[in-house]
């Protein structure tokens, strides 16, 4: 099955600058990836989204690449700020009757004021 | 527009009791449905999926078991509930034609 490697767990920045978080997954079949931001206490949100027939997604401070070739793909958060801070989550997942996501570890992101 | 209702939000429960959770979904028919446990501080845990009224794939062999009784409903159930049930039990739906998945709001079980 699918495995999905998130890295880092943990991740803090200033104010002001970019982050960037990194998933790679196993089963070249994946073909679509999608991020969740997850507040403390609350539900996972998804924020963005990419699909494999395309490999550069942008909304706003938000970006993600996806290397289908090297089976990796990244979030990119721009002029961070303090309600960024929460814990984010990959995923793939396979186009199937099911179309189950299989989540990376998480990544805890503290943005400094 | 599409919502997912989950109850109860908040579950505090002895060893070896039994569990009902539930969740609904408006706005939407025939979605793919979804159960996944998050212990304190991890990730996501895929429980059980479905997607069709009686038609459930468990993930991961435990003593809790779903049922879908309606096309909109999805229930977790457990007979007996250990401690290591503690966690918060997300519902989460996707379209069937669409990979997004969209979560509920959660329920915060705790098993003393």
């Amino acid at each position: 099955g699918e495995n999905v490697e998130q890295h880092p767990s943990t991740l803090s920045v200033q104010e002001g600058d970019s982050a960037v978080i990194k998933c790679t997954y196993s089963d070249s079949a994946s073909n679509y990836f999608p991020w969740y931001k997850q507040e403390l206490g609350k539900r996972p949100q998804l924020i963005i989204d990419i699909r494999s027939n395309v490999g550069e997604k942008k909304d706003q401070r938000i970006a993600v690449t996806l290397n289908k070739t090297a089976k990796h793909f990244s979030l990119h958060i721009t002029e961070t700020q303090p309600e960024d801070s929460a814990v984010y989550f990959c995923a793939a997942s396979i186009n199937n009757a099911g179309n189950m996501l299989t989540f990376g570890g998480g990544t805890r992101l503290m943005v400094k004021p | 527009s599409q919502t997912i209702h989950q109850w109860p939000a908040t579950l505090v429960q002895p060893v070896g009791s039994p569990l009902s959770l539930e969740c609904t979904v408006e706005g939407t028919s025939n979605p793919n449905l979804y159960w996944y446990r998050q212990a304190a501080g991890r990730g996501l845990q895929l429980l059980f999926y479905s997607v069709g009224i009686g038609q459930i794939s468990s993930e991961v062999p435990q003593n809790l078991s779903a049922s879908r009784p309606q096309d909109r409903q999805f229930i977790l159930s457990s007979k007996k509930l250990l401690l290591s049930d503690s966690g918060f039990y997300l519902c989460a739906w996707s379209s069937g034609t669409n990979n997004e998945q969209f979560f509920g709001p959660g329920t915060r079980l705790t098993v003393l």
